[in-house]
């Protein structure tokens, strides 16, 4: 059984470009969250996407957006980028999200510039 | 919103002895407590998990305990070894993962 694959493993932006980040679940999982790790902030959460709809976001400017398709790929997006965004962004697959286990890719490592 | 804290942040062990990391949460509507482990490039690997109406659950060298009374859960390694160097996250759910800061755990031989 296939793992949560992420694309691309790593990425260098100049501030103020835009990105997107792109995340397969597991296979017959419907839930996908994304985390921004720091070294200073630690895990965090960005928003969560349960079939194709944003159920759940956390404390990110509105920089941060994220979509889902209808095979529960995901895709988060980043405009404006600034220095800070700087991060292993992590997307994480559940069979439904909320309390449920779930299953980390391997991330991808942006760096702005 | 949930905050969750883990003791120590660093810990150092012989390898055969025991590691032990400790967490606290703070929203009692938590109700599923997973750990994970995190190596070098790589991202966190579930090892282990606990809902709210259990209390121990170990799975061969693992073990978690959670007292939900007093709002802090556990987990024990036995007998480490040297792969199991790594840092370890505690998190608390509800309808998100809320982890603890991390434990760099490191095994010496």
């Amino acid at each position: 059984k296939a793992g949560v694959t992420q694309t691309p493993r790593y990425l260098i932006k100049t501030r103020g470009q835009q990105v997107t980040l792109s995340c397969s679940p597991i296979s017959g999982h419907r839930s996908v969250s994304w985390y921004q790790q720091t070294p200073g902030q630690g895990l965090q959460f960005l928003f969560e996407y349960f079939s194709e709809t944003q159920r759940n976001k956390g404390n990110f400017p509105g920089r941060f957006s994220g979509r889902q398709f209808s095979n529960s790929r995901s895709e988060m997006n980043v405009s404006t980028l600034e220095l800070g965004d700087s991060a292993l962004y992590l997307c994480a697959s559940s069979l439904d999200g909320l309390d449920t286990e779930a299953f980390f890719g391997q991330g991808t490592r942006l760096t702005v510039v | 919103g949930e905050n969750v804290e883990q003791h120590p942040s660093t810990l150092s062990v012989q390898e055969g002895d025991s590691a032990v990391i400790k967490c606290t949460y703070s929203d009692s509507a938590s109700n599923y407590f997973p750990w994970y482990k995190q190596e070098l490039g790589k991202g966190p690997q579930l090892i282990i998990d606990i809902r709210s109406n259990v209390g121990e659950k170990k799975d061969q060298r693992i073990a978690v305990t959670l007292n939900k009374t007093a709002k802090h859960f556990s987990l024990h390694i036995t007998e480490t070894q040297p792969e199991d160097s790594a840092v370890y996250f505690c998190a608390a759910a509800d309808y998100k993962l809320s982890f603890g800061a991390g434990t760099t755990v490191t095994v010496r031989a």
